[in-house]
């Protein structure tokens, strides 16, 4: 596509479910992230991916995170047993071989009620 | 997780006035970026530095790489309204891997 596309914008979810988010790359961008970012705060590094395989876990806060990319392009990053503390934005991004970061999906909100 | 200092935390000026934020750490970065946040936006882009050193400008934003490559600063010129927004700094140690935030530096400008 155009742009980095992320869905749903908005998820306001209860206590305890399970929510899944959704990452669409620039097609042809190999490299893929995710990025969490709480109210007053810089990024958060989530997770990043070059093409399928993801090489860097080390920002996935709990083994109640987990993310996965198939066929090299949609991402999905999922929260089981949602808790009040992962309300935040959720933002991808995608970059090209070059590996500069350039682009951001405008993020999903995720709220835990 | 780790972060960079970044500073100020918010800046109030008037239009027309210049503007200067910085970051630093305590670590080496081989690629500094400067972003900007709109409200319910994806950062975008402003600036990419990959040399100690290096000076770039992009219109009335100028940031430059610190020598020791622990540091950078963002320069705005002649501030205007929409220059409104969060700035970010960010680094990167390897040619590809995830990116280190700031905090941001959130800029108001009065017209």
């Amino acid at each position: 596509g155009a742009g980095v596309s992320q869905s749903p914008s908005n998820k306001v979810t209860e206590k305890g479910k399970d929510v899944e988010l959704r990452c669409d790359p620039i097609s042809g961008h190999t490299a893929l992230y995710w990025y969490r970012q709480s109210l007053g705060q810089g990024l958060e590094f989530l997770i990043y991916f070059q093409g399928n395989s993801a090489p860097d876990k080390s920002g996935l806060p709990s083994d109640r995170f987990s993310a996965e990319r198939t066929g090299g392009s949609v991402s999905t990053l999922t929260i089981q047993r949602t808790q009040q503390e992962d309300s935040a934005v959720y933002l991808c991004a995608s970059s090209n071989n070059r590996g500069m970061l350039a682009f951001f999906g405008q993020g999903t909100r995720l709220t835990v009620v | 997780g780790q972060q960079l200092n970044q500073s100020p935390q918010s800046m109030f000026i008037q239009e027309g006035e210049d503007v200067s934020m910085n970051c630093t750490s305590s670590s080496i970065f081989n690629t500094w970026l400067w972003y900007k946040q709109d409200p319910g936006e994806g950062p975008v882009l402003l600036i990419a530095l990959y040399k100690a050193g290096e000076l770039t400008s992009n219109g009335r934003l100028t940031a430059q790489f610190g020598i020791t490559r622990k540091d950078s600063f963002l320069n705005i010129s002649a501030s205007i309204p929409s220059d409104v927004g969060i700035y970010f700094c960010a680094g990167q140690r390897g040619s590809q891997g995830n990116l280190i935030f700031g905090k941001g530096t959130k800029l108001s400008v009065k017209p």
